[in-house]
C-alpha cells in the first residue's frame, strides 16, 4: 500500500531564505507526482507535475525533483517571500489500475517578513 | 476556462437534514474526483468517476453518502441524513485521463457545517 509522508508538518523561515520541502513515498512504482499549494480556506492549486521518467521540473522560483529509487521528492523554493506562506501537499499517482492520487498530509509554511 | 465550479461554497445544516453538493468539472475533462478534508484526517478521496462511471467508491464512509454523475458536466455528492461528524470541506477535482499527465485541477470547495 502506498503511503505518502511529508516532514516537517510545519515550517517557519525568514523572508529571502531558500528552503526545501520533503515528500516521501513507500512504493516506487509511481506514474507521476504532483505538488500543490493550498491557501487557508481555499482549494488546491497545482504547482508542478513530474512524470516518473523525469528527474525535475521548474517553474519560476520553484523546482521539484523526483528520485524514485529512494522514494523521495523535494520542492525547492528560492528566495522565499511572505506570499509563499501556504500549505504544500504532494500527491502520487500509481503506475496502473487507477486514476486516483494518494496525498501527503502537507507542510504548513510560514515566511516571515 | 472557468475551472472546476462547486456550489454552494458554504452550507450550514442541522443534523438529520439532507445535503447536496454540486460540481461542474472543467470542460473536456473525463475524470472527476470527490475529496473530503478535515484537520484530523487530511485530504481523503471519497469516490471518483471516469467517463461518468463510478470507478472506485471505497472511500465513501457510509451508506449515508452517495454520488452521481449523470453527464460529463455535472456531479452531485449527497449526504442523507447528515451528522455533525460530516462537517468538513468537500472538494471536487477533475482531470483528463486520456492524456499523458493526469494532472488534477481542484475546485474551491464547499465548507459543510452540520450542527
Amino acid at each position: 500500500k502506498q503511503e505518502v509522508t511529508q516532514i516537517p508538518a510545519a515550517l517557519s523561515v525568514p523572508e529571502g531564505e531558500n528552503l526545501v520541502l520533503n515528500c516521501s513515498f513507500t512504493d516506487s512504482a509511481i506514474y507521476n507526482l504532483q505538488w500543490f499549494r493550498q491557501d487557508p480556506g481555499k482549494g488546491l492549486t497545482s504547482l508542478l507535475l513530474i512524470q516518473s521518467s523525469q528527474r525535475e521540473q521548474t517553474s519560476g522560483r520553484l523546482n521539484a525533483s523526483l528520485d524514485k529509487s529512494s522514494g523521495r521528492s523535494t520542492l525547492y523554493i528560492a528566495a522565499s517571500q511572505p506570499g509563499d506562506s501556504a500549505t504544500y501537499l504532494c500527491a502520487i499517482k500509481r503506475t496502473s489500475g487507477t486514476y486516483k492520487y494518494i496525498f501527503g498530509t502537507g507542510t504548513r509554511l510560514k515566511v516571515l517578513a | 476556462d472557468a475551472g472546476v465550479i462547486q456550489s454552494p461554497r458554504h452550507e450550514v445544516t442541522e443534523m438529520g437534514q439532507e445535503v447536496t453538493l454540486r460540481c461542474k468539472p472543467i470542460s473536456g475533462h473525463n475524470s472527476l474526483f470527490w475529496y473530503r478534508q478535515t484537520m484530523m484526517r487530511g485530504l481523503e478521496l471519497l469516490i471518483y468517476f471516469n467517463n461518468n462511471v463510478p470507478i472506485d467508491d471505497s472511500g465513501m464512509p457510509e451508506d449515508r453518502f452517495s454520488a452521481k454523475m449523470p453527464n460529463a458536466s455535472f456531479s452531485t455528492l449527497k449526504i442523507q441524513p447528515s451528522e455533525p461528524r460530516d462537517s468538513a470541506v468537500y472538494f471536487c477535482a477533475s482531470s483528463f485521463t486520456s492524456g499523458a499527465s493526469y494532472e488534477q485541477y481542484f475546485g474551491p470547495g464547499t465548507r459543510l457545517t452540520v450542527t
